[in-house]
């Protein structure tokens, strides 16, 4: 069964750091993008960054950017969010998905999210 | 900054038909863009429903259909149930490595 498990989360005071991380099995990791995607409490979805296999190429939300690093062990099948300089702003369930072209684009599966609440 | 636009908010009545869009700011949806469409209901992760514009991902009932509707990808429940109830997503390739949600759709069946 093809399944991804984020942890990491938790609570955090602002201007702090946390990192996240997502536990792949039941698929060839290293052959597929990787991508975060947050939901902020009661409201949408929004990708957040995205890491090729071999993490030769990284996107971001331009809110994002200089503050998360993504970063991917293929040894160890895991993909990681490393947030730094959080803001309230952050607050959200954080999924991992795996975007998959196969047949067309689309992000499936998903995790079931881990919450990251910034707040003082 | 690109905005991919969604309705807020629909209703349908059980057994009905409602047809959701995805557009964008500026411009027109297009293969390119590769939209795919995602259910979520409260508390559980989003689910897959159709990619590629109008293919559905497994398991997906076939009420749901995805088509282009003028210069928007669209997303057709035929015969809506009780549980179609959720908030409904889509998702486009903007370039450059970026993807962007739309805002949502809550769609109620009453």
């Amino acid at each position: 069964e093809v399944q991804l498990v984020e942890s990491g989360g938790g609570l955090v005071q602002p201007g702090g750091s946390l990192r996240l991380s997502c536990a792949a099995s039941g698929f060839t990791f290293s052959n597929y993008w990787m991508s975060w995607v947050r939901q902020a409490p009661g409201k949408g979805l929004e990708w957040v960054a995205n890491i090729k296999q071999d993490g030769s190429e990284k996107y971001y939300v331009d809110s994002v950017k200089g503050r998360f690093t993504i970063s991917r062990d293929n040894a160890k099948n895991s993909l990681y969010l490393q947030m730094n300089s959080l803001r309230v702003e952050d607050t959200a369930v954080y999924y991992c998905a795996r975007p998959t072209s196969s047949g067309g684009w689309r992000f499936d599966p998903w995790g079931q999210g881990t919450l990251v609440t910034v707040s003082s | 900054q690109t905005v991919v636009t969604q309705e807020p908010s629909f209703s349908v009545s059980p057994g009905g038909t409602v047809t959701l869009t995805c557009g964008l700011s500026s411009g027109s949806v297009s293969t390119s863009h590769y939209p795919s469409w995602y259910q979520q209901t409260p508390g559980q992760a989003p689910r897959t429903l159709i990619y590629s514009t109008n293919t559905r991902s497994s398991g997906v009932p076939d009420r749901f259909s995805g088509s282009t509707l003028g210069n928007k990808a669209a997303l057709t429940i035929t015969g809506a149930q009780a549980d179609d109830e959720s908030d409904y997503y889509c998702v486009l390739y903007v370039g450059s490595g970026i993807w962007v949600f739309g805002g949502g759709t809550k769609l109620t069946v009453l």
